[in-house]
């Protein structure tokens, strides 16, 4: 079972901060929060990945709660292509559970 | 472009027949991965292959058979399918770290069963 729990969906306006939140209440000291992302019918793609630090790269922040029982994703200026199911798993080694995810639709 | 590559895109068969999907990797990873995904459901994690030896199977029946034959490359030989068998097949590489390794998609094969 995912240990993730993730809104069913969201929308954004197109231009506007995204912020994707993720509550993973039971993680562990050596577990990583990831955020993967699907656009219809394509594979999923990588976002970035964290410990304990914020983090940031050309994509998207990710904000870690002190307690690392919740995190959240952002896409700091979202576009229509951004439109996609976005993931929010935690792994402790190379297995990945994906739950539904969020939906995200941006709106013009 | 993930430099992960699998073939064919689509692929529509019979329950008789026998087909298999490859994937190949081009980031020189050490784990490969098959994901199932049905429609509108999350993916499923198939097998795990890592350093070409098998360390997941997740109950998967076994008209599926995984081969990886070297680290860069991963076959799923498909058999005697069944309709609900239907959905879209991903591979994924990683580096195979504990903890920080992150997954490449590639782009699904897409299969029909009839």
């Amino acid at each position: 079972d995912a240990k993730t729990t993730q809104p069913p969906s969201m929308d954004c306006a197109e231009g506007r901060a995204a912020n994707l939140p993720c509550n993973h209440s039971t993680i562990s000291g050596n577990e990583y929060v990831y955020w993967y992302r699907q656009i219809h019918s394509q594979g999923p793609q990588y976002i970035i990945h964290g410990l304990k630090n914020n983090e940031t790269n050309e994509m998207a922040s990710l904000i870690i709660t002190e307690d690392r029982k919740s995190s959240t994703l952002i896409l700091p200026h979202a576009t229509l292509r951004d439109t996609a199911v976005y993931y929010c798993i935690v792994n402790s080694y190379d297995k990945v559970i994906f739950g539904p995810g969020t939906s995200l639709s941006v709106i013009p | 472009e993930t430099g992960v590559t699998q073939t064919p895109r689509h692929l529509v068969m019979g329950m008789t027949n026998k087909k298999s999907l490859k994937c190949e990797q081009h980031l020189g990873h050490n784990a490969m991965y098959w994901y199932k995904q049905s429609a509108k459901k999350p993916l499923e994690l198939m097998f795990v292959y890592n350093f070409k030896e098998q360390t997941e199977n997740n109950s998967v029946p076994s008209r599926f058979s995984p081969e990886c034959p070297n680290s860069s490359h991963l076959f799923l030989h498909l058999h005697t399918l069944q309709p609900e068998d239907s959905a879209l097949y991903l591979c994924a590489s990683s580096q195979g770290e504990r903890g920080g390794s992150s997954q490449y998609f590639g782009p699904g094969t897409r299969l029909l069963v009839l």
